[in-house]
């Protein structure tokens, strides 16, 4: 069974752009999470998504917006970047709610 | 606000000792993960914890969950060069996983 996909791998955007990173969850998940990992804040919880519904945001500015797909597949938004968003974005899936959950290998993303 | 609390945060060893990191909580979550992420890859889940008290054995880790189910710890026997990398836990609950910041460990040969 093949892992959970991000797209792209690396990416380095200019402040005040914007950016899409894009996730596919293992077959059969339906639930998608993301999460950002900065060296200095470790791995903080942006959203949660079941079934296209969110369910959970985490304490990130209204910049960052996702979405979920009928298929599963999730979609994060930033708009307006700044430095500070400078990060690995990481992607997990889970089969149900409250279970255990697998990551992608992340979209490193450098603002500049 | 559910915090994870790990130790050390650092720890370089020579190949053949032995090592625990301890993985410290303020409250209660449904259930604890551990995970070991390599430079420039997502986290890698090793074992879910769920009952207070509850060990488990991966080989040459060992993993605890306190009966209060407020703090874990990941020992490792015998460790080798393989064994490096930054090992996280985290507390499920909420439709979230929160994140220790995690212990970077490093295993000379």
């Amino acid at each position: 069974k093949a892992g959970v996909t991000q797209t792209p791998r690396y990416l380095i955007k200019t402040r005040g752009q914007q950016v899409t990173l894009s996730c596919s969850p293992i077959s059969g998940h339906r639930s998608v999470s993301w999460y950002q990992q900065t060296p200095g804040q470790g791995l903080q919880f942006l959203f949660e998504y079941f079934s296209e519904t969110q369910r959970n945001k985490g304490n990130f500015p209204g910049r960052f917006s996702g979405r979920q797909f009928s298929n599963s597949r999730s979609e994060m938004n930033v708009s307006t970047l700044e430095l500070g968003d400078s990060a690995l974005y990481l992607c997990a899936s889970s089969l149900l709610a409250d279970y255990e959950q697998y990551f992608g290998p992340g979209t490193r993303l450098t603002v500049t | 606000t559910q915090l994870l609390e790990q130790s050390p945060q650092f720890l370089s060893i020579q190949e053949g000792e032995n090592l625990t990191v301890y993985c410290n909580s303020s409250s209660v979550f449904s259930s604890l993960q551990w995970y070991r992420q390599e430079p420039g890859e997502g986290p890698v889940l090793l074992v879910t914890v769920v009952t207070g008290g509850e060990v488990k054995k991966l080989k040459r880790l060992t993993f605890q969950f306190g009966d209060a189910r407020k703090d874990s710890s990941l020992h490792i026997t015998a460790a080798q060069p393989g064994d490096t990398g930054l090992y996280l836990c985290a507390g499920h609950g909420n439709y979230k996983l929160t994140f220790g910041k995690g212990t970077l460990l490093t295993v000379n040969p």
